[in-house]
């Protein structure tokens, strides 16, 4: 099964774009790339998922690269609301990795 | 309805006793999940429910017994816990069976504390 490697902490100011890294260099070739954010006690939301093309929808933009080994999620004007956990998953996207916690400074 | 509910929001239970979490939604999804979450951990998942039957079980301990009655509702069934159980139980739901490509939607849990 790919796992997935992010950083554990991150901080963004507000306003600005937030750019979430994720590593998945053992990923096959119909897995496809799950965000999700959990915002402190709350369910985990859904954010954006992509197999090779990049992606955007309200929320967030997706970019993985050429070789499928990494991705970023992009979320393009940051506020204080999108301090959360942010988790990059593969594998049916079922099984979380340790997550980045992105946090949003005024 | 785009949403997944669970009752209780919280639950304090001793190592003797029975207790049941239950998981609705409305959407018409055909996959149904239960994760595990401890303290500043990511979410595990326990079981998934396919077209109602048990597809994943990912080697959960006999204490805890998942039923999915009808295509709408999961329950998750507790007997004899231990205090290392205490958790947020998350209940998810998606519409296709597991392992499609679409997004999960997620309960905001139930707080389960074991004494």
């Amino acid at each position: 099964d790919a796992k997935t490697t992010q950083p554990t902490s991150m901080d963004c100011a507000e306003g600005r774009a937030a750019n979430l890294p994720c590593n998945h260099s053992t990923i096959s070739g119909n897995e496809y790339v799950y965000w999700y954010r959990q915002i402190h006690s709350q369910g985990p939301q859904y954010i954006i998922h992509g197999l090779k093309n990049n992606e955007t929808n309200e929320m967030a933009s997706l970019i993985i690269t050429e070789d499928r080994k990494s991705s970023t999620l992009i979320l393009p004007h940051a506020t204080l609301r999108d301090t959360a956990v942010y988790y990059c998953i593969v594998i049916g996207g079922m099984r979380f990795g340790a997550g980045t916690r992105l946090t949003v400074k005024p | 309805d785009t949403e997944v509910t669970q009752t209780p929001k919280h639950l304090v239970m001793g190592m003797t006793n029975k207790k049941s979490l239950k998981c609705e939604q409305h959407m018409g999804h055909r996959a149904m999940y239960w994760y595990k979450q401890k303290a500043k951990k990511p979410p595990e998942l326990m079981f998934v429910y396919s077209y109602e039957k048990l597809s994943i079980n990912e080697s959960v301990p006999s204490r805890f017994s998942p039923e999915c009655p009808n295509s709408s509702l999961l329950n998750l069934h507790l007997h004899a816990l231990q205090p290392e159980d205490s958790a947020l139980y998350l209940c998810a739901s998606s519409k296709y069976a597991s392992g499609g490509i679409d997004e999960q939607f997620f309960g905001p849990g139930t707080r389960l504390t074991v004494l």
